[in-house]
């Protein structure tokens, strides 16, 4: 079975520090692996995500992911937070090549952006 | 601009009532999906649907019911079976996996439903 964990419920930082988010996961496939964000009261939009092609994935708003197979893990990344970065967020798993109804989401990680 | 609309974005719901729940999208997506958020729990997903006229159970089906006529629309009713349907709603769409790994599925801006 798979599933996803993300290993903080809740991250604070200051404005211009790094942001790290974790997440680690167990599938018995070959996973597609995503990362979203939601602001309050909003759906959730796609920041990046790992399909077993580079392991070190770009997304938007200057975050980064790097896919670690013998870790399992899948850490998001951001240099400098900005106060806008202030939101939830989801590290979601799939199988790859599988059909794709079958997202497995973490339980979210509230990040907070301190002044 | 492409996109999903749901609506409405509040809805409040009386004891015995059904209350359906509007999605739209204009993507061209084939598949499309509704979750159910709660505080803490992230997404489960209650119905899918990967082809009109066609559309499967998810993790948590009990209380709702779907219907896929169209290809763009995909309305959740959430019926009185449903015993605590307070929570936030969101639909989401996607293209059908192509080639190495899979799409990413695109959400609206969700309903938050409540009871009376």
């Amino acid at each position: 079975a798979q599933s996803v964990t993300q290993l903080d419920s809740h991250v604070s930082v200051s404005e211009g520090t790094p942001v790290l988010l974790r997440c680690n996961y167990s599938s018995s496939y070959s996973p597609s692996l995503f990362w979203y964000v939601q602001h309050p009261n909003k759906g959730l939009q796609l920041l990046l995500k790992y399909t077993s092609a580079a392991t070190l994935v770009k997304g938007i708003n200057g975050f980064e992911a790097e896919f670690k197979k013998s870790e399992t893990s899948f850490h998001l990344t951001k240099p400098s937070a900005h106060m806008s970065d202030a939101a939830e967020y989801f590290c979601v798993a799939t199988n790859s090549g599988g059909s794709n109804y079958k997202l497995t989401f973490g339980k979210g990680t509230l990040l907070t952006v301190n002044p | 601009d492409g996109g999903i609309t749901q609506s409405p974005k509040y809805l409040f719901r009386k004891e015995g009532q059904n209350v359906t729940l509007s999605c739209e999208q204009n993507l061209n997506h084939d598949a499309m999906y509704w979750y159910r958020q709660d505080p803490g729990q992230g997404l489960r997903l209650i119905y899918y649907s990967q082809i009109v006229n066609d559309f499967q159970k998810g993790d948590i089906a009990e209380g709702y019911s779907v219907s896929r006529e169209k290809k763009e629309s995909f309305p959740l009713t959430v019926t009185s079976a449903q015993k605590n349907p307070t929570a936030f709603y969101l639909c989401a769409s996607s293209t059908l996996p192509q080639g190495l790994g899979n799409q990413p599925q695109h959400f609206g801006d969700g309903t938050r439903l409540s009871i009376l």
